[in-house]
């Protein structure tokens, strides 16, 4: 099983739509939680840091539930610019102390007129 | 602006040869800094964790022989791919952890490694 796992996609939607993308993750000593967006031969650039009691960024809002170890990302109002892969992102405590982040392979989103 | 530049941020090469690729943060003292692999459509894969003054430690399967990291110092480490081979082509990423921040790393541009 994968450590975080993501639909793949692509998600093609229409400009204005509302579209849902979910993740889970298997670690559950995972300490915190991240969804990038990457465009194209980009590198990864964090959109927003996932917390438990849910967090809103503008047309973009993230839920996490730590029980059933799930993020979410909902985008509302789709524009043409929000076309991308956006990546789930786990981050947990190594045994040495260290932090490591796990990437999931990532959702497409393609938002067409 | 950007806060980690990498160098180059393309490079082709023959087989066999050996490329240095640089990470540098910009901003702030990274005393850690990581490097990732991705694959055409496949996810980051994290290679190894970049110490400042210590032995880089990798993850399993990376060979740290193929794969010298090197952190001198608070704002620069180095990934040298040695040999490289066809198969080592990619997209490398390096990213450095921002100490005043919680679990915060900015990522590099990218360098995109062919062998020919």
């Amino acid at each position: 099983r994968k450590e975080v796992e993501q639909d793949p996609g692509p998600f093609n939607v229409p400009e204005g739509a509302t579209v849902a993308f979910n993740c889970t993750y298997s670690n559950s000593a995972s300490q915190s939680f991240f969804w990038y967006r990457q465009d194209c031969r980009k590198e990864p650039k964090l959109l927003m840091s996932v917390y438990s009691s849910g967090n809103e960024d503008g047309r973009f809002t993230a839920q996490l539930n730590r029980a059933s170890q799930y993020i979410s990302l909902l985008i509302r109002d789709s524009k043409l610019s929000d076309s991308a892969t956006y990546l789930c992102v786990v981050n947990f405590r190594s045994g040495g102390g260290g932090n490591k982040l796990t990437f999931g392979t990532g959702t497409q989103l393609k938002v067409e007129l | 602006g950007a806060v980690v530049s990498q160098h180059p941020s393309r490079v082709i090469c023959k087989s066999g040869t050996s490329v240095k690729i640089e990470c540098r943060s910009l901003d702030f003292q990274a005393t850690t800094m990581f490097w990732y692999r991705q694959f055409p459509k496949q996810s980051l894969m994290l290679m190894a964790t970049s110490n400042e003054g210590s032995k880089a430690t990798y993850e399993q399967g990376v060979e740290k022989d193929k794969f010298l990291i090197n952190h001198a110092s608070l704002t620069l480490s180095t990934l040298t791919v040695t040999s490289a081979h066809p198969e080592d082509s990619s997209f490398y990423i390096c990213s450095a952890r921002d100490p005043r921040g919680v679990d915060t790393q900015y990522f590099g541009p990218g360098t995109r490694l062919t062998v020919l």
